[in-house]
C-alpha cells in the first residue's frame, strides 16, 4: 500500500526559507517510471503542480517558480523535499506530494505570517 | 502554460441525476506518444484530491462506473451517471502532456 505523508514547519516569517518533507512508504523511488511531484493549494482556490523527482534523480520544475524551488530525495530513496526560498505571504498553502497523479499525501498547510 | 478552463463553476444536482463537466484546453493534449494525458480528479470536503479518471477515459481502480470520461483534443467531458450523495466534492481536470503540469479552476458539485 503506498502511503505519502507531508511535513512542515506549520507558520514561518516572509523572506524565510520553507523546507518540506515528503516521507513514503509502498514504493521505491529507484524503481523506474517513479516520479514524486509537489502540487500545492490556496485556501478555496484550485492546484498548482510545483515540481517533481523521478526514480533516475532528474528534478523539474514549474517555470513560474523555478529560481526559487529545490527538490531532492534522500540517498534511501524514501523521502523527498523541497525548498521554496524568500517566501511571501502568496506562498500561503496546503502543500501536497503525489505519487505521479494517483497517490497523494494528506497534505501539510503552510501559512507566511510575520 | 496550458490553460484549461472548466465548466460549469459550479452544478446543484439531485440524487440520481446525471450531470457533466466540461474541460477545454488552450492547445491539444494529444501526446507525440499518441497518448492524451488528460485527468479527472475528486477533491471531497477536507481531503486531498483522488484520481477518477486518467487519459481521458481510464477508470481509475475503485472508482464507481457511474463515473466516466470522453473527449479528445481540447474538449474533455466527466459524466456522473446518477450522483450519489458521496460525489459532492469539487472536481479538477488536469493535464500532464505538457509541462508544467496545469489543473482547472475546479467545479464545485453541490447537493441538491
Amino acid at each position: 500500500q503506498v502511503t505519502l505523508k507531508e511535513s512542515g514547519p506549520g507558520m514561518l516569517q516572509p523572506s524565510k526559507t520553507l523546507s518540506l518533507t515528503c516521507s513514503f512508504s509502498g514504493f521505491s523511488l529507484s524503481t523506474s517510471g517513479m516520479v514524486v511531484s509537489w502540487i500545492r493549494q490556496p485556501s478555496g482556490k484550485s492546484l498548482e503542480w510545483l515540481a517533481a523527482i523521478d526514480w533516475d534523480g532528474d528534478k523539474y520544475y514549474n517555470p513560474s517558480l523555478k529560481s526559487r524551488l529545490t527538490v531532492s530525495k534522500d540517498t534511501s530513496n524514501t523521502q523527498v523535499f523541497l525548498k521554496i526560498t524568500s517566501v511571501d505571504i502568496a506562498d500561503t498553502a496546503t502543500y501536497y506530494c503525489a505519487l505521479g497523479v494517483r497517490d497523494w499525501g494528506q497534505g501539510v498547510m503552510v501559512t507566511v505570517s510575520s | 502554460d496550458v490553460v484549461l478552463t472548466q465548466t460549469p463553476p459550479t452544478l446543484s444536482a439531485t440524487i440520481g441525476q446525471s450531470v457533466s463537466i466540461s474541460c477545454r484546453s488552450s492547445q491539444s493534449l494529444l501526446d507525440s506518444d499518441g497518448d492524451t494525458y488528460l485527468n479527472w480528479l475528486l477533491q471531497r470536503p477536507g481531503q486531498s484530491p483522488q484520481l477518477l479518471i486518467y487519459s481521458v477515459s481510464n477508470l481509475e481502480s475503485g472508482v464507481p462506473n457511474r463515473f466516466s470520461g470522453s473527449g479528445s483534443e481540447t474538449d474533455f467531458t466527466l459524466k456522473i451517471s446518477g450522483v450519489e450523495a458521496e460525489d459532492l466534492g469539487v472536481y479538477y481536470c488536469m493535464q500532464a502532456t505538457h509541462a508544467p503540469l496545469t489543473f482547472g479552476s475546479g467545479t464545485k458539485l453541490e447537493i441538491k
